[in-house]
């Protein structure tokens, strides 16, 4: 069956420039996460949606990181004026019921975003 | 509050050879541990998990971790490496009653020479 899928695989964008990267986790999957993993570095905790509820947006870095997900499905990462500090790999995964029950986390290929 | 480190950033290792790769975590909450693999040009996949019961845990490709509540590691083993065992590997903790939220490590990069 389909993965978790992101959009686009590659981005390349200005300083100061918005940017939207999209997510599309596994169908039925009610748990759904943001990371992003700089270059030799590990995978840095963004955001958790888990169904209805309020996200957890405890490790967005700045007001500047924002992230939906309508009807619990597909959800947009935007990263408002871009620095470049901000280059990294964006990562989604998405799971059954959340790591609160111990459910693996897929993955996604990942979007490698870069700020010039 | 939770944290995962993993104790080494690379290990250089010879085909055939034995492994372990550490992996000490902090939390104050009972604990759910993950390892993940991503191969070169890949994506994350999950090793293994411990989650309760058994202290050993298998998982795929013959990797094995040993969960040690007194000492707070969850060290991932392979008996004898392969060349297509070259990847970073990830250990991640998450807690019963953190509504979700995984900690990773920082990785290491495990490298099998022949």
């Amino acid at each position: 069956g389909a993965g978790v899928s992101q959009s686009p695989s590659n981005k390349v964008t200005e300083k100061g420039k918005d940017v939207e990267l999209r997510c599309d986790p596994i169908s039925g999957h009610t748990a759904l996460y943001w990371y992003r993993q700089s270059l030799g570095q590990g995978l840095e905790f963004l955001i958790y949606f888990q169904g209805n509820s309020a996200p957890d947006k405890s490790g967005l870095p700045s007001d500047r990181f924002s992230a939906e997900r309508t009807g619990g499905s597909v959800s947009t990462l935007t990263i408002q004026r871009t620095q470049q500090e901000d280059s990294a790999v964006y990562l989604c995964a998405s799971s059954s019921s959340g790591t609160t029950f111990g459910d693996e986390q897929f993955f996604g290929p990942g979007t490698r975003l870069t700020v010039l | 509050a939770q944290s995962v480190t993993q104790l080494d950033s690379q290990v250089p290792v010879f085909e055939e050879a034995p492994v372990e790769l550490r992996c000490n975590y902090s939390s104050s909450v009972s604990v759910y541990l993950f390892w993940y693999v991503q191969y070169p040009n890949q994506g994350l996949q999950l090793l293994l998990k411990y989650l309760s019961g058994s202290t050993l845990v298998k998982g795929i490709n013959g990797f094995e971790a040993e969960f040690n509540k007194s000492q707070t590691s969850f060290h991932l083993r392979k008996p004898s490496v392969h060349i297509s065992d070259t990847a970073e590997y990830f250990c991640a903790v998450s807690g019963y009653t953190n509504a979700g939220k995984s900690t990773f490590g920082d990785g290491t990069t495990l490298t099998v020479k022949p």
